[in-house]
């Protein structure tokens, strides 16, 4: 059973708008949530992370939205760049047995010039 | 000051091989991860080690041994290569993962090819 659900596998938006990537979760002891980007022939870097106490998290051009009641998280990036086009990783956890980082399947972004 | 090193990052294999990849961490981490990412999969998590002196199986730990050598030492063990784990190998090391909500730091990956 997949407890992190990344169900779209790509998105493609032009440079200057924004990207939306979305994330649902099944595991109600989940109380920490991060976001991961890849490049290709690296490793996955931490991008930005939601506790569960609060709803939003902003980072420069980075907001994660955490909506509870509906097990639902986002990633906005605006403006989107052509260097943001990667892989995007959600990732949960929470404490005791569910301290490990579950991932979902990743969603390919591509950003066009 | 390193982070999170993978050794080695290609290796071909024949199938019933052994091979260990070896991970090491310099933050001072409690907690060790394995994932493998194969395509349209994601990163499953093979095995994990929450502090010094123990490890637990993640969501796909068949074919695969770990030993936790140390803090900084996480080992992964193939003790005969299947051609189905042919795949992108990831460690990654945390804080504490058990007590603290913090992110997972992760190595640059093993491709490895079992033929």
């Amino acid at each position: 059973d997949q407890q992190v659900k990344q169900n779209s596998p790509s998105l493609s938006v032009q440079e200057g708008r924004i990207s939306i990537l979305n994330c649902d979760y099944t595991n109600s002891m989940f109380d920490y949530f991060l976001w991961y980007k890849k490049y290709p022939a690296e490793g996955p870097t931490f991008l930005i992370s939601i506790s569960s106490i609060k709803d939003k998290n902003e980072d420069g051009r980075f907001t994660v939205f955490l909506n509870k009641s509906a097990k639902h998280l986002s990633l906005h990036i605006v403006p989107s760049q052509p260097g943001d086009s990667a892989v995007y990783f959600c990732a949960a956890s929470g404490h005791g047995a569910n301290s490990k980082l579950t991932f979902g399947k990743g969603i390919t972004l591509s950003v066009r010039p | 000051n390193a982070g999170v090193t993978q050794t080695p990052k290609f290796q071909v294999l024949k199938t019933g091989q052994s091979m260990t990849l070896q991970c090491a961490q310099d933050m001072n981490h409690n907690s060790m991860y394995w994932y493998r990412q194969d395509p349209g999969m994601g990163l499953r998590l093979i095995y994990y080690s929450a502090s010094e002196g123990t490890t637990d199986k993640g969501e796909v730990p068949n074919g695969y041994n770990v030993s936790r050598l140390n803090k900084r030492e996480f080992s992964l063990r193939l003790e005969s290569a299947a051609p189905s784990q042919t795949s992108v190998y990831f460690c990654a090391s945390r804080i504490d993962g058990a007590a603290m909500n913090t992110e997972a730091f992760f190595g640059q990956g093993t491709r490895l090819t079992v033929v």
